[in-house]
């Protein structure tokens, strides 16, 4: 299977405590993005990197966020002193540069705060 | 202030029958848009996507309208099958600005059998 993959699916995790999930983009595409989605919403754009380049980051990223893509290929995203609203469906998606605007996404990875 | 509305939170439609899903927009600068299909517990796919320079793209039983004036776009699938019962997000983009896309809140369908 070629698809995005995000490792892990579930993830439960007790106020406080950091977590940190990753992304494996379909091999070719150079561009990959971080949404969260939460109950009844769309999903919400977080961040973008073009190769290893982080190009934007949404409001929504607080200091408590970090992501990388080191490599330009597979991509983590880090949660510190995680707190309750951060529990979401957290979604990553890659896109090829001659088509960047069809983002492929992942299945995603369910994040619970306790 | 939400950007692209999808005001109607779900649609049920018999089998065979056409589902009509619409999507209002307010920012006059995305120039692309895009529908997405999610089932529950998987990431939303890729369905359909019209550019601004068009006002109808058609993909097998799935086709996309867009009026720019009004700001409004539409998918209809015909004919509907149970298979397509999911949540259906509008997702338009401005190519130029950024790269993100900007969803709804979605649509969930029901097609009845």
């Amino acid at each position: 299977d070629t698809g995005v993959s995000q490792d892990p699916r579930h993830k439960i995790t007790k106020r406080g405590q950091n977590v940190t999930f990753r992304c494996d983009p379909i091999s070719e595409h150079n561009r990959l993005y971080w949404y969260r989605q939460t109950l009844g919403q769309g999903p919400e754009f977080l961040t973008y990197f073009q190769n290893e380049a982080q190009l934007e980051k949404s409001r929504l990223l607080s200091d408590r966020f970090s992501a990388e893509r080191p490599k330009g290929s597979f991509s983590t995203l880090e949660i510190q002193r995680t707190e309750q609203g951060d529990s979401a469906m957290y979604l990553c998606a890659s896109s090829l540069g001659t088509s960047w605007h069809e983002q492929y996404f992942g299945p995603g990875t369910r994040l619970t705060v306790t | 202030d939400q950007q692209v509305k999808q005001n109607s939170p779900s649609l049920s439609v018999q089998e065979g029958r056409i589902s009509i899903l619409n999507c209002d927009y307010t920012n006059s600068m995305f120039d692309y848009f895009l529908w997405y299909k999610k089932y529950p517990a998987e990431g939303p796919t890729f369905l359909i996507s019209i550019s601004s320079i068009k006002d109808k793209n058609e993909d097998g039983r799935f086709t996309v309208f867009l009026n720019k004036s009004a700001k409004h776009l539409s998918l209809h699938i015909v004919p509907s099958q149970p298979g397509d019962s999911a949540v259906y997000f509008c997702a338009p983009i401005s190519t130029g600005a950024n790269s993100k896309l900007t969803f709804g809140k979605g649509i969930t369908l029901s097609v009845r059998p």
